[in-house]
């Protein structure tokens, strides 16, 4: 079956880093999403991996790791803002894509 | 530009009944999706479209069926609702398929309660 894991909250402290994991298996790996979602709201994109290493865009990194299906979420300076789910998501060999259930970042002051 | 919009913001509907959830992108994207999201569990693809004209089922499709008559309009309809159908429902759009890497949109989701 298909599996993409993360954890299910973490807890982080305003203007700190935080990283958030996510490990798939896959039928075939075509890319990879990461999407924020606020509570009772839409998901929105944040960044895309098709090939291995770090993506940077602004305060938020991603990276990938294709051999260890393993890609990771990395935010910096957090922002009470940035309180909300981060979605992992991976296209499979089908061309579908596969959600992960979520992980809900708190951030405290 | 609206984007992509979704009606209604939520609903709750009797067993048995049957009930269309609206969806209408105007950023003329060929692809658009149909999702659920429960706790705990992550988005479920129910039906999709690459292009108007053409449909395709999803990870959960049964219980549901789609139409895509034209760009703009995407309607999930539920012909005989059951509370297993409780959750809430996000329409999605795409520049085309998933396959080119392109970011889908979302709309704001319908919350639907089926008693």
């Amino acid at each position: 079956g298909q599996n993409i894991d993360q954890p299910t909250e973490m807890t982080a402290t305003e203007g700190a880093i935080v990283q958030i994991n996510c490990t798939y298996q896959t039928s075939g790996f075509n890319g990879l999403f990461w999407y924020q979602q606020h509570a009772g709201e839409a998901p929105t994109f944040l960044s895309y991996n098709v090939l291995d290493g770090l993506e940077e865009k602004g305060r938020f990194s991603s990276f990938l790791s294709r051999s260890k299906g393993y890609s990771y979420l990395l935010l910096k300076e957090l922002q009470m803002k940035d309180s909300a789910s981060y979605l992992c998501a991976v296209i499979d060999s089908n061309y579908q894509l596969i959600w992960g259930a979520g992980t809900k970042l708190i951030i405290k002051p | 530009t609206a984007g992509i919009t979704q009606a209604p913001t939520s609903q709750i509907l009797a067993a048995g009944r049957s009930m269309t959830l609206r969806c209408t992108q105007d950023m003329r994207h060929n692809a658009m999706y149909w999702y659920r999201q429960d706790l705990g569990l992550g988005l479920r693809l129910i039906h999709y479209s690459n292009t108007a004209g053409t449909t395709g089922k999803g990870e959960v499709p049964d219980g549901y069926s789609v139409s895509r008559a034209n760009t703009d309009d995407f309607p999930l309809t539920l012909a005989s609702a059951v509370p297993s159908q409780t959750s809430v429902y996000f329409c999605a759009s795409s520049d085309s398929g998933t396959g080119e890497g392109n970011e889908q949109f979302f709309g704001p989701g319908t919350r639907l309660t089926v008693l």
